[in-house]
């Protein structure tokens, strides 16, 4: 089975603070993605990378850094949190041939004080 | 740009009672749709996918959806839910091959309680 590990469920962090959100998969996917679920707003995709060192700006990039250093590894950074960055991060990986199957970890629920 | 709606935020019903679940789109080119389950506490899982052939696809846990292109919709069905099926429900589009330099794109979610 695929798996796609994200380092940590929940975070409690203070403003201002770097956070890094780590993802992990183990099925040699090209592609790997970063999207944050608000209730009533869905999923926003924040960055997506299709290849070592390359990425891409989804929607809602502003505030976010990402990191491809890896083929399994996709970390996703936060400068300098702030409070509406209060979120759950989902982390999802994928062939480039298969066209939208993605496949999910369990989500990084973030809580910026 | 390519947009989803899904048109229902929230939809009770009762267990072996039938389900609808809305979902329109907006493209100016073909485009490939995916359903998607998220169970509480649990990340998303693909449910069911259109890539091309016949408009309806059916999917895991008896679930199916019907591609119209005329309306662009694609509506996921099940004829009776159980318990089991309470969960978020996303539809998502992309637009042609997602492959590199492409992604999903979400609507904000249907969530499904089913009470008996």
């Amino acid at each position: 089975d695929v798996k796609v590990t994200q380092s940590s469920r929940y975070l409690v962090k203070r403003t201002g603070e770097k956070v890094f959100l780590e993802c992990v998969q183990d099925m040699d996917h090209e592609n790997m993605f970063w999207y944050r679920q608000d209730p009533g707003l869905g999923l926003r995709l924040i960055y997506f990378s299709y290849d070592v060192k390359m990425k891409e700006k989804g929607d809602i990039p502003e505030g976010y850094s990402v990191s491809r250093e890896k083929k399994e590894r996709f970390s996703l950074i936060l400068e300098s949190a702030s409070t509406n960055q209060t979120s759950m991060y989902l982390c999802a990986s994928s062939f480039s041939n298969q066209a939208g199957e993605l496949f999910f970890g369990e989500g990084s629920r973030l809580t910026v004080l | 740009a390519q947009s989803v709606t899904q048109l229902d935020s929230q939809v009770p019903v009762f267990e072996e009672a039938p389900v609808e679940l809305r979902c329109n789109y907006s493209s100016s080119v073909s485009v490939y749709l995916f359903w998607y389950v998220q169970y509480p506490n649990q990340g998303l899982q693909l449910l069911l996918k259109y890539l091309s052939g016949s408009t309806l696809v059916k999917g895991i846990n008896g679930f199916e959806a019907e591609f119209n292109k005329s309306q662009t919709s694609f509506h996921l069905r099940k004829p009776s839910v159980h318990i089991s099926d309470t969960a978020e429900y996303f539809c998502a589009v992309s637009e042609g091959q997602a492959g590199a330099g492409t992604a999903l794109i979400f609507g904000k979610g249907t969530t499904l309680s089913v009470s008996s």
